[in-house]
């Protein structure tokens, strides 16, 4: 079935530096991939989501971008501040499912210290 | 608007006991999906809704879950006789039209149960 792998699992910067998450998936097929954010304790909430037709996609001091042949898309936050520190999982959809079943990775722990 | 809602937020209960979980939608979301977040992963999916169907039980670990949606709206998630391994939390979802759209699944805070 469908894999996300998401790398790395914990991921520690200063306030104003870059912080980038990759994640990789199995299914070709796949076509929106959505990127969540969960800060300590509550739901999840999305921040951002591309689809396939679409290479890069930018909203204020988020980006993602997508790599159909190589099968991996990548959450990109620049000028990053301490309430971006959070959990973040991406996701892909599973196609010929009838529905768009998400698969997720297993999430990334963003610190970001003042 | 109101968000998706969970109830209750926290179970603690005894193994082999019965839970209900419960899930308000987003109003008019024909979409409802199930997730389940074990501490230090990521969601996996349980069950989806279309309206009051269920067409993808799959995620479902066992016979020992089961869950419906009545009024295509809330939904209840049941875990008969609870094993210790069933503990985490319990999201919920929802979207707005489901089937194969490419559209935002709105999650609720979830219910962390724990089984001792």
């Amino acid at each position: 079935g469908e894999n996300v792998e998401q790398h790395p699992s914990t991921l520690s910067v200063q306030e104003g530096d870059s912080a980038v998450i990759k994640c990789t998936y199995s299914d070709s097929a796949s076509n929106y991939f959505p990127w969540y954010k969960q800060e300590l304790g509550k739901r999840p909430q999305l921040i951002i989501d591309i689809r396939s037709n679409v290479g890069e996609k930018k909203d204020q001091r988020i980006a993602v971008t997508l790599n159909k042949t190589a099968k991996h898309f990548s959450l990109h936050i620049t000028e990053t501040q301490p309430e971006d520190s959070a959990v973040y999982f991406c996701a892909a959809s599973l196609r010929n499912t009838g529905f768009q079943k998400l698969v997720f990775g297993t999430g990334t722990r963003l610190l970001v210290s003042p | 608007g109101a968000g998706v809602s969970q109830s209750p937020s926290n179970k603690v209960t005894e193994k082999g006991k019965d839970v209900e979980l419960r899930c308000d939608p987003i109003s008019g979301h024909t979409a409802l999906y199930w997730y389940r977040q074990s501490l230090g992963q990521g969601l996996e999916f349980l069950i989806y809704f279309q309206g009051n169907s269920a067409p993808d039980k799959s995620g479902l670990p066992s016979d020992r879950f089961s869950a419906e949606r009545t009024g295509g709206s809330v939904s209840t998630l049941t875990i008969q006789r609870t094993q210790q391994e069933d503990s985490a939390v319990y999201l919920c979802a929802s979207s707005l039209l489901g089937l194969a759209v490419q559209e935002t699944q709105y999650f609720g805070p979830g219910t962390r149960l724990l089984v001792l």
